[in-house]
């Protein structure tokens, strides 16, 4: 079956520091990936996506690259900032437009 | 600027009574969806319709029903079957003529029901 997992949270940084949120996932088929990102009492906003293998997605220097040997989809961004904190989720689609998310990681970045 | 609406933000229900969650979308999207999320927790499918007329259980249908008239609306009854039903739930949306398009979000309603 289809399932994605994501580190568990929360994860703390401080302003100006590298961020790396895991995710792997479980597919038959050849899915799309996506990471969302949720800020308080919204809803999900697409941040990035990736629809075939080594593609890499990249939104508002957030990146991430769809790597089929390990099943991964790992997001990183090189320096973070205050206004990043938020709860990131990863995601994937399968034929018949079907979504399976992880459980979400919460960022927050302290000045 | 198209998107999903949903209304309203705050919804507050005494226990036994039903509610209806509205969502509109403007995108002439196919797909619609429902998703609930609980504090701290991640998104969990209540139904999904892929076509107007037509719509499918997700995960935790129970105690929930929806209906789709029309291609922009896909509105959310919580029926006084649903035993724990205060929640933030999310409407989605998405085509389905391409690989790899993504869903796209409302902003949510959160209810509350005492």
């Amino acid at each position: 079956g289809n399932s994605v997992t994501q580190m568990e949270g929360p994860v703390t940084l401080s302003e100006e520091a590298f961020l790396t949120i895991n995710c792997t996932y479980t597919a038959t088929g050849y899915p799309s990936l996506f990471w969302y990102v949720q800020y308080p009492g919204e809803g999900l906003q697409l941040l990035l996506k990736a629809t075939k293998a080594d593609d890499k997605g990249s939104n508002k220097g957030f990146e991430a690259t769809y790597r089929k040997e390990t099943t991964s989809f790992h997001l990183e961004k090189g320096s973070v900032q205050v206004s990043d904190s938020a709860v990131y989720f990863c995601a994937l689609s399968s034929t018949g437009n079907q979504f399976y998310f992880g459980t979400g990681t919460s960022l927050t970045v302290i000045p | 600027d198209g998107g999903i609406t949903q209304s309203p933000k705050y919804l507050f229900r005494k226990e036994g009574q039903n509610v209806t969650l509205s969502c509109e979308q403007n995108l002439n999207h196919d797909a619609m969806y429902w998703y609930r999320q609980d504090p701290g927790q991640g998104l969990r499918l209540i139904y999904y319709s892929q076509i107007v007329n037509d719509f499918q259980k997700g995960d935790i249908a129970e105690g929930y029903s929806v209906s789709r008239e029309k291609k922009e609306s896909f509105p959310l009854t919580v029926t006084s079957a649903q035993k724990n039903p205060t929640a933030f739930y999310l409407c989605a949306s998405s085509t389905r003529d391409r690989n790899g398009s993504p869903l796209h979000f409302g902003n949510g309603t959160r209810l509350t029901v005492t």
